[in-house]
């Protein structure tokens, strides 16, 4: 099984639909974050949670939002999803402190809004 | 590093050429610098890292990467590429809060 496990791995959804991905992981690590991949724009970080009651805007926060029900798990919503939201969404996780020695990437989920 | 910049965005090569990709971060204290990798369709992976000591770490797949620190750089080296190597590349640092701050990435093709 993979460490940081995401789902749907792909989705097509309408404009004005609420949608959400969600993230799990096994790596028993306290952080975890998301981020959406468009091309040319690189990684960019939407929201991170150091733990579950410890949750934080990224960059590019609007139109959507998060929830950490336990360690291991950490949801991204679009409340109302538009069309430039289509996007590669990343899920990814790391030790408290021990955040410099890199990343754990879950295998993304790809969203089309349309 | 407080920001990581990747000036190439596009690379294309032949097999067997030798592959060379710009990173340079801003100064953030201790620097702490990364190498992903994202082949077509898959996630992220670590390519290699560095932390301290010899500047010029080996990672996985013949890839390298050499830190120097007077040009705040951290280039991307492989001697000779494959079709295989077709990827995304993206060069992190370590930024404020222990977390990791990526450049733009660099999209290598490789003919075959």
């Amino acid at each position: 099984d993979a460490d940081v496990t995401q789902t749907p791995r792909n989705r097509i959804t309408k404009t004005g639909k609420r949608i959400m991905l969600e993230c799990s992981q096994t790596k028993g690590h306290d952080r975890m974050y998301w981020y959406r991949q468009d091309p040319g724009l690189g990684l960019r970080l939407i929201y991170y949670s150091f733990d579950v009651k410890d949750i934080n805007k990224g960059e590019i926060s609007d139109g959507y939002s998060v929830s950490r029900q336990a360690q291991a798990k950490f949801s991204l919503s679009l409340e109302s999803a538009i069309p430039n939201q289509t996007a590669l969404y990343f899920c990814a996780t790391s030790d408290a402190g021990q955040g410099a020695r890199g990343y754990t990437f879950g295998s993304g989920t790809r969203l089309t809004v349309v | 590093a407080q920001s990581v910049s990747q000036h190439n965005h596009h690379v294309i090569l032949s097999e067997a050429a030798s592959l060379e990709l710009g990173c340079n971060y801003s100064y953030g204290g201790t620097v702490n610098l990364f190498w992903y990798v994202q082949y077509p369709g898959q996630h992220l992976q670590l390519l290699l890292k560095y932390f301290s000591g010899d500047p010029l770490v080996k990672g996985i797949k013949g890839f390298e990467a050499e830190f120097i620190k007077s040009k705040f750089s951290f280039n991307l080296r492989k001697p000779s590429v494959q079709w295989s190597d077709t990827a995304e590349y993206f060069c992190a640092g370590r930024g404020a809060g222990n977390m990791l701050t990526f450049g733009g990435g660099t999209r290598l093709m490789v003919k075959p």
